[in-house]
């Protein structure tokens, strides 16, 4: 399968934890973003990265969420000291450098439950 | 701000029945508009659309996007349960960081 791929599927953690999702962009793909998704909205831009560099993270809450795309591994959103509001599914996509009409690619998203 | 709107929000149908739903947009540089399908997993592809008044279609899927008016829709003719889930309209607008912004998509319910 060479699509993207997200893990863990489920995560459920404790208030007060961390919280790190990791996707593998589609081969060949160099840029990645993350979304959340809440229930019953739609999909919220968090952030997006190209290897090794944070281009955009306009989406993302400043405290105690960041994200990197190292230039080996996946990509990984990390959320310290969670709170209830951070249940969410976390969606990522990969696209191609030429991504000129803007589709993207979906991961099968991470899904957070915070106790 | 961009902003994409979607009617219904939700939709309970039954097997068999075509169904028509509804997207519409202003953002300030259009290039594209997109549907995915979202069952309990990931967002998938279903269309693009560039151009005004050029359908496109895949099986009982079709889609077709009015510039004049700023919308798109999706139709699904002879629906099955296999057609439930939430549809995803996102425009592209190139601009911003991902330069997609999505609606909050329509949840349809086929029931047999």
């Amino acid at each position: 399968n060479a699509g993207v791929m997200q893990n863990p599927r489920h995560l459920v953690r404790r208030r007060g934890q961390e919280a790190r999702l990791r996707c593998s962009p589609v081969k060949g793909h160099s840029h990645v973003y993350w979304y959340r998704q809440l229930p019953e909205e739609g999909l919220k831009f968090m952030v997006y990265l190209q290897k090794e560099n944070i281009i955009d993270e306009s989406g993302m809450p400043k405290e105690r969420f960041s994200a990197e795309f190292p230039k080996e591994g996946p990509s990984i959103l990390r959320i310290q000291q969670v709170v209830r509001g951070d249940s969410a599914a976390y969606f990522c996509a990969s696209s191609p450098l030429d991504r000129e009409a803007g589709e993207l690619f979906f991961g099968e998203g991470s899904r957070l439950t915070v106790l | 701000e961009d902003k994409v709107v979607q009617s219904p929000l939700s939709l309970v149908v039954h097997e068999g029945d075509t169904v028509t739903l509804n997207c519409s947009y202003e953002v300030t540089n259009f290039r594209s508009l997109l549907w995915y399908k979202q069952e309990k997993k990931a967002p998938t592809f279903l269309f693009m659309l560039t151009s005004s008044g050029i359908e496109k279609k895949s099986g009982r899927l079709s889609s077709i996007l009015d510039k004049k008016e700023l919308s798109s829709i999706l139709n699904i003719t002879a629906t099955q349960t296999g057609d439930s889930a939430i549809y995803l309209c996102a425009v592209y607008s190139g601009g911003g960081a991902d330069g997609l912004t999505f609606g909050k998509g329509t949840h349809l319910i086929i029931q047999p």
